[in-house]
């Protein structure tokens, strides 16, 4: 099985700041990564696909990079309206989740 | 647009079981393969179980293997988890998603408890 790691567990950020949330995956999984976006009593948001394409309607200040094994997601400016939880996803084989990031304003 | 629905949940006493469904609609359902998603009340999400576009393959979570059975109904657009054996460890919210995880349904509850 595909096991994900996803780092840090938590964070609290000032509005504006640079954030940025790592996920390693146990094997290679090529591109096969999506990010989401969850907050309370909602289903997962999918802001990134294929590990650094930005879903249609998403703001541009989300990007994801990496392929592989590792992988980043980043927040250039962090506004209010982006406290939730985030996490990492690969579809190489089944689909396996990172443990989530919550991320809230400092 | 795509739409996905899940219903079927409630509240059930251990060893009991429950039937969910999604019903699809807005793509061609029988084209893709589809998955159950779990997230129990505060934590993350888990991976259930996943069922090939034409039913032929199904694979499943191993907490889950000899209780739980996907299926579906492509002349419905109609994804299913039936339940059986229920444990107070798979109260949860139960979501459909779409092949790699495109699209989610809002998601059904599955409260297991005496």
């Amino acid at each position: 099985d595909i096991q994900m790691t996803q780092s840090p567990s938590s964070l609290s950020a000032s509005v504006g700041d640079r954030v940025t949330i790592t996920c390693q995956a146990s094997q290679d999984i090529t591109n096969y990564l999506n990010w989401y976006q969850q907050k309370p009593g909602k289903a997962p948001k999918l802001l990134i696909y294929d590990a650094s394409n930005l879903e249609t309607g998403v703001p541009s200040r989300f990007s994801g990079s990496g392929s592989g094994t590792h992988f980043t997601f980043t927040i250039s400016s962090l506004q209010p309206e982006d406290i939730g939880t985030y996490y990492c996803q690969q579809y190489d084989k089944f689909l396996t989740f990172g443990g989530g990031t919550k991320v809230e304003i400092k | 647009q795509v739409q996905l629905v899940e219903s079927g949940g409630g509240v059930v006493q251990p060893g009991r079981s429950l039937r969910l469904s999604c019903a699809a609609s807005g793509f061609t359902f029988s084209v893709y393969s589809m998955h159950w998603v779990r997230q129990a009340p505060g934590k993350g999400l888990e991976w259930v179980a996943v069922i090939s576009n034409d039913g032929s393959k199904k694979f499943y979570t191993d907490s889950v293997k000899g209780r739980f059975t996907i299926s579906r109904d492509n002349s419905k657009s109609t994804l299913y988890l039936q339940m059986n054996g229920l444990r107070v460890e798979d109260t949860a919210v139960y979501y459909c998603a779409r092949r790699g995880g495109d699209y989610w349904g809002q998601g059904t509850l599955v409260t297991v408890s005496s």
